[in-house]
């Protein structure tokens, strides 16, 4: 049972505009959210995280937004750059001693020159 | 962001052999640390949490005696694939916990067995 859903696997960008990665839960126990970027061969990087005390947090360039109620988190990007072409992995946790992160499958994100 | 130093970041090895990879954090104390492993265009698979002190708990379809992890410190966790099959060939990654909750990742280490 996938507890994260990116149910959309690739997303593709014009330089410039603005890249939306949505992210859905089912785990009501969540109260934690992280995005991470991946290169091929390379550990994920953490970009932003949110608490669900929250319903914003901006960082930069990116955002995340997070509806509690529709059980869903978006990451944006704006503006977007070449550079941000990667995998983009949304994780959930809950909170507890050794709670441990629970991954989507990732998106592709393009961004186009 | 913390830096979290894995090696090696890649090994070949023939198969029965037994392969160690280390996981370090190297500006922070993490007394929680995570074993994953990635299949090809697949997301991150939890294999086991690392509590410093303590025994692994593994996530459940991990054979323990096949993947030994020791966290001996604060700083420092390592994962010992035994008697290494070409199966067992994949991309590990560890990561730490920092005390506020965000997990900072190693570089990876792809295991090719032959």
């Amino acid at each position: 049972d996938q507890q994260v859903k990116q149910n959309s696997p690739s997303l593709s960008v014009q330089e410039g505009r603005i890249s939306i990665l949505n992210c859905d839960y089912t785990n009501s126990m969540f109260d934690y959210f992280l995005w991470y970027k991946k290169y091929p061969a390379e550990g994920p990087t953490f970009l932003i995280s949110i608490s669900s005390i929250k319903d914003k947090n901006e960082d930069g360039r990116f955002t995340v937004f997070l509806n509690k109620s529709a059980k869903h988190l978006s990451l944006h990007i704006v503006p977007s750059q070449p550079g941000d072409s990667a995998v983009y992995f949304c994780a959930a946790s809950y909170t507890g001693a050794n709670s441990k992160l629970t991954f989507g499958k990732g998106i592709t994100l393009s961004v186009r020159p | 962001g913390a830096v979290v130093s894995q090696h090696p970041s890649r090994v070949i090895c023939k198969s029965g052999t037994s392969v160690k990879i280390e996981c370090r954090s190297l500006d922070f104390q993490a007394t929680t640390m995570f074993w994953y492993r990635q299949f090809p265009k697949q997301s991150l698979m939890l294999m086991a949490t690392s509590n410093e002190g303590s025994k692994a708990t593994y996530e459940q379809g991990v054979e323990k005696d096949k993947f030994l992890i020791n966290h001996a410190s604060l700083t420092l966790s390592t994962l010992t694939v035994t008697s290494a099959h070409p199966e067992d060939s994949s991309f590990y990654i560890c990561s730490a916990r920092t005390s506020g909750g965000i997990q900072y990742f190693g570089a990876g280490t792809r295991l090719s067995v032959l």
